[in-house]
């Protein structure tokens, strides 16, 4: 029953450092998406692949990198990380190109930036 | 600009009662909806969602109801339980938007036992 699998679950850099955000899904879904969740806010996407190979921009997608690794795997890395990318990242998958289908959510990275 | 707008953040109902929540949409070409439910430290979950052909879905307890002309969607929950405390995300996916989803900032509903 893993569904969307993400870790770390936590996560403190310091101001410049860079880190990778891991996300893996066991349902065979072709669309994967990163958002970010701050306080008061909805989520937000900042990026997504459509299916394995591609990948595009999202909402706010400035300071992060992807990676669609594999089918299952779609990482998101910060490569000089700011405070204002402290928040809490959550990774979801969708079946085939996605339409009509819900997107399902792993728990989410709870990342602080000091 | 927020495209998906869901006012009055928290909401208080007591058990047995109905919760009713609100959704103000702008994109005329939105073409589907969904609701989310979260809880803390938890990622959200699917709960029921509407294509906009329709003006009514019904899931046991929940019913999503859709009125294209207004740009308005609202969700009922009958009766509401202690276990249904958790904040809701109402959602809406693009048709030209290979399926990305804008999100709400979330409603809060507490369930009173």
């Amino acid at each position: 029953n893993a569904g969307v699998t993400q870790t770390p679950k936590f996560q403190v850099l310091k101001t410049g450092q860079s880190m990778t955000l891991q996300c893996a899904q066991d349902m065979n879904h072709n669309s994967m998406y990163w958002y970010r969740q701050d306080p008061g806010m909805g989520l937000r996407l900042i990026y997504y692949s459509a299916s394995e190979g591609t990948t595009d921009k999202g909402e706010v997608p400035n300071g992060y990198n992807v990676s669609r690794l594999n089918k299952r795997e779609f990482s998101l890395r910060l490569e000089s990380a700011a405070p204002s990318q402290t928040s809490v990242y959550f990774c979801a998958s969708s079946e085939g190109d996605g339409r009509g289908q819900p997107q399902h959510f792993g728990d989410g990275t709870r990342l602080s930036i000091l | 600009d927020q495209q998906v707008k869901q006012n009055s953040p928290s909401l208080s109902v007591q058990e047995g009662r109905i919760s009713i929540l609100n959704c103000d949409y702008t994109n005329s070409m939105f073409d589907y909806f969904l609701w989310y439910k979260k809880y803390p430290a938890e990622g959200p979950t699917f709960l029921i969602s509407i294509s906009s052909i329709k003006d009514k879905n019904e899931d046991g307890r929940f019913t999503v109801f859709l009125n294209k002309s207004a740009k308005h969607l609202s969700l009922h929950i009958v009766p509401s339980q202690p276990g249904d405390s958790a904040v809701y995300f109402c959602a809406a996916r693009d048709l030209y938007g290979n399926n990305r989803l804008a999100f709400g900032k979330g409603n809060q509903v507490v369930v009173i036992p």
